[in-house]
């Protein structure tokens, strides 16, 4: 593993299920952001991590779980989906000059 | 908010031309990064600079940052088709728990024909 990966690539979900985004680093970022990109929107940060043990809500949180348990998973948990959850998802973690580096994305659509 | 706003929205030039893009933001700041991102592709780190600084360079890359305006530029010298991409810039959390958390505009469309 090389910087951060993300699973699955892309998914297409029923309504009402629940699904996990995987996110995993190997860099030994303490902190770590989900956003959520969708087009004329830019990036929305939905829940960040500052350190593991520990997780905190962003712009868009409603709809979405988040848990690290330790300092490389970061997985983001949609319990029950909707439509509007449609779109490109990203994990990211910072390094100690404030620098973020992203997955390659997670295309998710909700039918 | 504190998103920054990039423009223009779209920008498209001839290989060898300049590209400047703008972004402006509302709250005090630490830093500013701008960011770059294929398309189908995460995001990558360009450049950073810093609330004390005021221009910076990298490769074919200058970024200027105005904290009286809150406003910064970013300019691709003798661009290239590869630069063909969307470009971000994000403003970090000034402080308490917003600290290293960062606020994206909605990017600049850049296309460059050869």
């Amino acid at each position: 593993i090389a910087g951060i990966t993300q699973a699955p690539t892309s998914q297409i979900l029923a309504a009402g299920r629940r699904m996990t985004l995987r996110c995993t680093q190997d860099m030994r970022h303490n902190a770590m952001y989900w956003y959520r990109q969708d087009l004329g929107l830019g990036l929305r940060l939905i829940h960040y991590s500052n350190t593991a043990g520990t997780t905190g809500k962003g712009e868009v949180p409603d709809g979405y779980s988040v848990s690290r348990a330790n300092t490389d998973d970061f997985p983001l948990t949609l319990a029950s989906a909707v439509p509007s959850q449609t779109s490109v998802y990203f994990c990211a973690s910072r390094d100690n000059y404030n620098e973020q580096f992203f997955g390659p994305g997670t295309r998710l659509t909700v039918l | 908010s504190q998103q920054g706003e990039e423009d223009p929205q779209a920008l498209s030039i001839q290989e060898g031309e300049n590209a400047t893009m703008n972004c402006s933001y509302k709250t005090s700041i630490n830093n500013l990064q701008w960011y770059r991102q294929n398309s189908g592709r995460g995001l990558v780190h360009l450049i950073l600079i810093r609330s004390n600084e005021r221009e910076k360079h990298s490769g074919r890359l200058r970024v200027t940052l105005d904290t009286s305006k809150k406003s910064s530029s970013l300019l691709i010298t003798a661009s290239r088709a590869a630069d063909t991409a969307s470009y971000f810039c994000a403003t970090d959390g000034y402080r308490g728990s917003t600290l290293g958390r960062l606020y994206f505009g909605r990017g600049t469309q850049l296309t460059v024909w050869p």
